[in-house]
C-alpha cells in the first residue's frame, strides 16, 4: 500500500495567490482529515470527511479556506487568497472502518509545507 | 470533552538512558489512546495504541506505554535511548463521538551523545 499521498510536498507562493493542496487517502479508507501544524498553534484539525461528506469543519480558520472531496480517492484544500499567516505544514490523514474496529488509528501523509511570502 | 496533556514540551536524555514521556488524558468514555512520532520534515507515524486489550502496550522501536486508569495516564517509555529517537512525540485520545483524535501539544525529545 502506498500510504496517504500528498502533493505538492513544498509550495511557495505570494500573498493573494490561490493555493490548492491535494490528498489521496489510503484505498478503502472512508475517513479523511486535514490538519495544519505550526510552531505557535501545534497540530490543528481543520476539517474531516466521512464517505466524501464533510462532517466537521469547525476548525477551518476562515472563509478563505475550503475543502472538497469529490470522490473516495481524492481531496483538496484550497486557500484563496493566501496570506503569510497561512504558512504552515498541512497534513492529510485517513482511516478506515470497514466493519472491523480500527480504534480510530489515523494514517498520515508526509505533509505539504506551504510558505506564503 | 476529551483532552490530552503532555507534561514537558522538551525532554533531553543521554544516549542509553531511560526515556519517559508523560501523557495524561481526560475522557468521558473508555478511551482509546495513541502515541505518534514525528521525525523532522515527516508526517506522524503510529508508535503504539491502547485499545483495552492489555494495559501494557508494546510498540515499534522498543517503545512501550502503560495505561493506568486510576491515574488517567498513558506514559511512553523506552529503556535505552538511541540518537535516532530524537523526534517529536504526540499523545492522542479518541474523541467522545469516536470519529476524531484529540492530540496533545507534543514533546520534543532530544538525545545527547
Amino acid at each position: 500500500d502506498a500510504g496517504v499521498i500528498q502533493s505538492p510536498r513544498h509550495e511557495v507562493t505570494e500573498m493573494g495567490q490561490e493555493v490548492t493542496l491535494r490528498c489521496k487517502p489510503i484505498s478503502g479508507h472512508d475517513y479523511l482529515f486535514w490538519y495544519r501544524q505550526t510552531m505557535m498553534r501545534g497540530l490543528e484539525l481543520l476539517i474531516y470527511f466521512n464517505n466524501n461528506v464533510p462532517i466537521d469543519d469547525s476548525g477551518m480558520p476562515e472563509d478563505r479556506f475550503s475543502a472538497k472531496m469529490p470522490n473516495a480517492s481524492f481531496s483538496t484544500l484550497k486557500i484563496q487568497p493566501s496570506e503569510p499567516r497561512d504558512s504552515a505544514v498541512y497534513f492529510c490523514a485517513s482511516r478506515g472502518t470497514s466493519g472491523v474496529r480500527t480504534y480510530n488509528e489515523q494514517f498520515f501523509g508526509p505533509g505539504t509545507r506551504l510558505t506564503v511570502l | 470533552a476529551q483532552s490530552v496533556t503532555q507534561l514537558g514540551s522538551h525532554v533531553s536524555v543521554s544516549e542509553g538512558a531511560l526515556v519517559l514521556l508523560r501523557c495524561n488524558y481526560s475522557s468521558s468514555v473508555p478511551p482509546y489512546l495513541f502515541w505518534y512520532v514525528q521525525y523532522p520534515n515527516q508526517g506522524l507515524q503510529l508508535l503504539l495504541k491502547y485499545t483495552s486489550a492489555a494495559t501494557l502496550v508494546k510498540g515499534i522501536n522498543g517503545f512501550e506505554a502503560e495505561f493506568k486508569k486510576s491515574e488517567t495516564s498513558f506514559h511512553l517509555t523506552k529503556p535505552s535511548a538511541h540518537m535516532s529517537d530524537a523526534a517529536e512525540y504526540f499523545c492522542a485520545v479518541t474523541s467522545s463521538d469516536g470519529n476524531k483524535l484529540v492530540f496533545g501539544a507534543g514533546t520534543i525529545l532530544r538525545v545527547k551523545s
